[in-house]
């Protein structure tokens, strides 16, 4: 079946601009993680959704990041007034149960590279 | 405060040449700890999910063993299309987030 599918696979933008990342999970997961990946910081938790609800934004850097879902399936990560530092590839997973119920692993899509120039 | 720490960095493996790759864990609470295979410029692909001291999976040329401190990823006669980053993640708490070790870069030269 399909996996997990992002867009845009690659973005660029100006300092200052408002950018989109959008996440499809697999169909049916009601469990759905942001993460972000950068040169020497590793992989690092942004979010976590269960259906619609996000009981841990922990990860979340500043307040210019946000995400929200809907009907429990595609899921925006929006980063506002970009610097460089979001530079990075931003990943989503997705579980097909809560956590802690032993089937809880994680599928990753392939991740949207983002550029801020 | 919860570390993982994998080692080493990078190996560098003759076709053939066995070898393992550690993951080591402080968490308290551990729920479950997670392999994952990571080519350049794609997503991890998971690999095997541990949830216990001394419990053990394979799959093809990999295993991957649990103790209550660390665990081990053994290749197995490694063939060149197992290069890629491996990377061990650590989930605990009440709402899963994967904790990731940095991974190490596994390069098998034919």
């Amino acid at each position: 079946g399909a996996g997990v599918s992002q867009s845009p696979s690659n973005k660029v933008t100006e300092k200052g601009k408002d950018v989109e990342l959008r996440c499809d999970p697999i169909s049916g997961h009601t469990a759905l993680y942001w993460y972000r990946q950068s040169l020497g910081q590793g992989l690092e938790f942004l979010i976590y959704f269960q259906g619609n609800s996000a009981p841990d934004k922990s990860g979340l850097p500043s307040d210019r990041f946000s995400a929200e879902r809907t009907g429990g399936s595609v899921s925006t990560l929006t980063i506002q007034r970009t610097q460089q530092e979001d530079s990075a590839v931003y990943l989503c997973a997705s579980s097909s149960s809560p956590p802690g119920s032993g089937t809880d692993t994680q599928y990753f899509g392939p991740g949207t590279r983002l550029t801020v120039l | 405060e919860d570390q993982v720490t994998q080692s080493p960095e990078a190996l560098r493996l003759q076709e053939g040449e066995s070898s393992s790759l550690n993951c080591s864990y402080t968490v308290s609470g551990l729920r479950g700890l997670f392999w994952y295979r990571q080519d350049p410029g794609k997503g991890p692909e998971f690999l095997f999910t541990l949830y216990s001291a001394g419990e053990e999976k394979e799959k093809e040329r990999l295993k991957a063993t649990l103790t209550k401190k660390e665990s081990f990823l053994h290749i197995t006669a490694p063939k060149p299309e197992d290069s890629a980053t491996y990377l061990c993640a650590v989930s605990r708490g009440s709402w899963g987030k994967l904790q990731f070790g940095a991974g190490t870069q596994v390069v098998v030269t034919p």
